[in-house]
């Protein structure tokens, strides 16, 4: 299976610039996507195919990368996007999540 | 708008059975490939399976093959997950989402199973 592996947490504070990586056991084209996911919700599409942005998400979510290595940017961080974020690949079966960053907010 | 609404989740024992529902509006429910995802509690998100259009095809994680089946009733825009063999590890909150292109853009609440003596 392809392993997404993940920062466990970061911690930022509101208006900076943050970038969560995501980094693939092997390549996956560009069939990584991304999710926000708030305490006791269920997770939210921010990112499809590395870089294009989902319907209605702020256009301060931001991906990018290819292959094996995928960034997703958040500039400027405010205090909602405190959430758990997963990336996700669609190229190699079977689909896999990574492990999830915790974004804290300082 | 697009909905998903899962049900039937619940405690049940080990070596026990349970069948899952998620119930799809807003969409043409018959094209587009349904999957279920679970999370255990405090954890990441695990696929664990996906049905093709008219439900012929389905293919299963390693974790959950030959003990859990998917299927649907298009007629009935709903999608199913017959869980049975469970086991403590299958405690977990299961979700269904649509496949749009290649990625989940359509999520639904959630239904929590426990598996517990």
């Amino acid at each position: 299976d392809t392993v997404l592996t993940q920062s466990p947490a970061l911690a930022v504070s509101p208006g900076e610039r943050v970038s969560i990586s995501c980094r693939a056991s092997e390549g996956v084209n560009s069939y990584m996507h991304w999710y926000q996911q708030k305490p006791g919700q269920q997770p939210k599409l921010l990112i499809y195919k590395a870089s294009n942005l989902a319907s209605g998400v702020p256009a301060r979510f931001s991906g990018s990368g290819s292959g094996t290595d995928f960034t997703l940017t958040i500039d400027p961080v405010e205090a909602d996007d405190t959430a758990t974020y997963f990336c996700q690949q669609s190229w190699n079966d079977p689909r896999t999540f990574g492990g999830g960053t915790k974004l804290e907010l300082k | 708008e697009v909905k998903l609404v899962e049900s039937g989740g619940g405690l049940l024992k080990p070596g026990g059975s349970l069948k899952l529902s998620c119930v799809a509006s807003g969409f043409t429910f018959s094209n587009y490939w349904m999957h279920w995802v679970r999370q255990a509690p405090g954890k990441g998100l695990e696929w664990i399976g996906e049905i093709e259009y008219d439900g012929t095809e389905t293919n299963y994680a390693p974790s959950i093959k030959d003990r859990f089946t998917i299927s649907r009733d298009n007629a009935k825009n709903t999608l199913y997950l017959q869980m049975s063999s469970v086991r403590s590890e299958d405690t977990a909150t299961y979700f269904c989402t649509v496949q749009t292109g290649s990625w989940f853009a359509y999520w639904g609440q959630g239904t929590l199973v426990t598996v517990s003596s």
